[in-house]
């Protein structure tokens, strides 16, 4: 079947630009996931979702950043007044019950210049 | 300190040989241990799900958990080149808790 969809793959904008991210999770995964990843950091937990409704946000590293999830499915990262620091690749993973089994996406590669 | 510990490496080996790779953890709650595979450009894959302490055989590899020690082991052997990628580490304390993720060991097999 098919896996964990983002997009777009890569992303260039402008520092100040906003951009948004889209996550197409596994059909009937409850639970969603975004992380970051920036060379030689591993992986930074940003926010999780259960249904649409977002338990854990703390890994949100400012206000720029937001997410949410519509239906259950589809979610959309947005980074408003984007900085340099910004750039990275943002992966989305998501879970059926078992909440370890993570199915991760392609990830999407920003670049803020 | 991290949660999870985990040597970055670059760890380099010769194709057939048996491959060590390791993490440390802090939290004696951790009941969860899953090694994941990334590959260059890719997301993580599940490799290993391994609960609680013991060990876990999958084809050529092979993970084990001291809880003893908070100690997390996965061995390959019979290395090949297609096993070159980054290897990531995790846990957590239960079903509801998210993942605490290690940096990741790179490791290269050469042909």
């Amino acid at each position: 079947g098919a896996g964990v969809s983002q997009s777009p793959s890569n992303k260039v904008t402008e520092k100040g630009k906003d951009v948004e991210l889209r996550c197409d999770p596994i059909s009937g995964h409850t639970a969603l996931y975004w992380y970051r990843q920036s060379l030689g950091q591993g992986l930074e937990f940003l926010i999780y979702f259960q249904g649409n409704s977002a338990p854990d946000k703390s890994g949100l590293p400012s206000d720029r950043f937001s997410a949410e999830r519509t239906g259950g499915s589809v979610s959309t990262l947005t980074i408003q007044r984007t900085q340099q620091e910004d750039s990275a690749v943002y992966l989305c993973a998501s879970s059926s019950t078992r909440l370890q089994e993570q199915y991760f996406g392609p990830g999407t590669r920003l670049t803020v210049t | 300190q991290k949660e999870v510990e985990q040597d970055p490496g670059p760890l380099s080996v010769p194709e057939g040989a048996i491959v060590s790779l390791n993490c440390t953890y802090s939290n004696s709650a951790f009941q969860y241990f899953m090694w994941y595979r990334q590959y260059s450009r890719k997301g993580p894959e599940l490799l290993m799900y391994t609960y609680s302490s013991g060990n876990k055989e999958d084809g050529r590899f092979t993970a084990q958990v001291d809880k003893s020690s908070k100690y997390i082991s996965l061995f390959i052997r019979d290395s090949q080149p297609s096993d070159s990628a980054t290897y990531l580490c995790a846990s957590n304390a239960g079903n509801n808790r998210k993942l605490i993720w290690g940096l990741g060991t790179s490791l290269a097999v050469n042909p």
